[in-house]
């Protein structure tokens, strides 16, 4: 089975600055994806950034970027220039190749403060 | 942009009473999908369901829930004798995963608080 770890349950920053948030995985499997989920107050969750496991390159988007480190099971996601609409509940999560779960691990509240 | 929606938005029940969460998915979406969050905890999986059947299910999801897709839209989450550890937050999604892309990306609705008294 896997596990999803998210060590920090609260961060704020200023914003404009840069933070990072932290995941670890736990899984025996070779052929995965991870994805970073954004939970904003209104409660519905969105898709930040996603990663496949058969990648070396860290996915980027925007303002979001991640760093894999698949042999350390690390997956960490760096919001640049932070901004108010960034405070939310982040989620890291993981899909088996094939599978159609997720695992969450138990999110991390984030705070831009103004 | 097309969204999942979810009715009602809290839903207040009594232990031991019946509920049914509602769950509009989006609409060429063919994967469809429960989880809920304990208040402070993870979010879970419980089911998932395609062509009319479950799928795959968590070991949370016990003869006391079903799922069903009664029309063409709808998708529901039945708990039939409500217990006090049923209150949670319920997240349904959908996703398009047959269509052969790459990765199952899961579109999340904004959840039905469920309250066990």
């Amino acid at each position: 089975a896997q596990t999803v770890t998210q060590s920090q349950p609260e961060m704020s920053v200023q914003e404009a600055e840069t933070v990072t948030l932290s995941c670890t995985y736990d899984t025996s499997e070779n052929n995965y994806y991870l994805f970073w989920y954004k939970q904003p107050p209104s409660r519905q969750m969105i898709l930040v950034i996603r990663q496949e496991a058969y990648k070396q390159q860290n996915a980027t988007e925007n303002r979001f970027s991640v760093n894999f480190q698949k042999a350390a099971k690390s997956f960490s996601l760096k919001i640049s220039d932070s901004q108010l609409g960034d405070t939310a509940m982040y989620f890291c999560a993981f899909e088996s190749f094939g599978n159609e779960k997720l695992t969450f691990g138990t999110g991390t509240r984030l705070t831009i403060i103004p | 942009e097309p969204e999942v929606t979810q009715t009602p938005s809290h839903q207040v029940t009594q232990m031991g009473q019946e509920v049914i969460l509602r769950c509009v998915p989006i609409s060429n979406h063919l994967y469809f999908y429960w989880y809920r969050q304990i208040l402070g905890q993870k979010v879970e999986f419980l089911v998932s369901f395609y062509n009319n059947e479950i799928s795959e299910k968590s070991e949370i999801f016990d003869d006391q829930f079903s799922v069903e897709r009664p029309d063409g839209s709808n998708f529901t989450l039945k708990i039939r004798s409500t217990k006090l550890e049923d209150s949670a937050m319920y997240f349904c999604a959908s996703s398009d995963f047959d269509s052969g892309g790459p990765y199952n990306e899961q579109f999340f609705g904004p959840g039905t608080r469920l309250t066990v008294l």
